[in-house]
């Protein structure tokens, strides 16, 4: 069965300090990866996605993220983190049949 | 655009009280996802639609719960009798295709 597993329920970082947030999935066709982005009262929001091509791919914020086929990764980083960056985020994979799965997220905490 | 529209944005009710929640997808999208989220569950998808047809309510967790997609720019998601354990806030999200995902600001519940 297709599953997205993040591994971290929360992480604390220091303002100014590298990220990377880890996330496996569970596909057995190559699949479509996303990050989203979830500030305290508000939806989700797209931070980059995976299709096909370059395995490291780019995203807004400056955040990155890099997919490993052999690992059945997709880790997002960002080399230097903001205070504003606090907030959830969830790794996705999309299977076939438009449907997403949606990892259970990880809570970042930025100390000044 | 104005995005994915929720409506309402926050809504408290009885138990035993009907409760619909409505929302308008973005123009030319042509799937709709309705999403609960809760601290001890995390985001779950309950049902989503494509091209106005349900493709997957497995995820819908009892017959109190019903979606309707009457046309590509209305969907509700309605729950009779509602009871305290539905209290979550839910998402409504549209796509086109298997991209990216844009989601609404979200309808918080409460149901006392």
């Amino acid at each position: 069965a297709q599953s997205v597993t993040q591994p971290d329920i929360h992480i604390t970082v220091s303002e100014g300090a590298s990220l990377e947030l880890r996330c496996n999935y569970s596909y057995g066709a190559t699949p479509y990866l996303f990050w989203y982005v979830q500030s305290p009262g508000q939806g989700l929001q797209l931070l980059l996605k995976y299709f096909s091509g370059d395995t490291l791919v780019q995203g807004i914020k400056g955040f990155e993220a890099e997919f490993k086929r052999s690992q059945s990764s997709f880790n997002l980083r960002k080399p230097s983190v903001h205070w504003s960056d606090a907030a959830e985020y969830f790794c996705a994979v999309v299977t076939g049949g438009f449907k997403t799965i949606f990892g259970a997220g990880t809570r970042l905490f930025v100390k000044a | 655009d104005a995005g994915v529209i929720q409506s309402p944005r926050h809504e408290v009710t009885e138990m035993g009280q009907e409760v619909t929640l409505r929302c308008k997808p973005i123009s030319g999208h042509n799937s709709l996802f309705w999403y609960r989220q809760t601290m001890m569950r995390g985001l779950e998808l309950l049902i989503y639609f494509n091209n106005n047809v349900p493709i997957d309510d497995s995820g819908m967790p009892e017959d109190r719960f019903s979606a309707k997609m009457p046309n590509a720019s209305f969907s509700t998601l309605k729950i009779q009798p509602s009871e305290p354990r539905d209290s979550a806030v839910y998402f409504c999200a549209s796509s086109l295709m298997d991209n990216e995902q844009f989601f609404g600001p979200g309808t918080r519940l409460t149901v006392l």
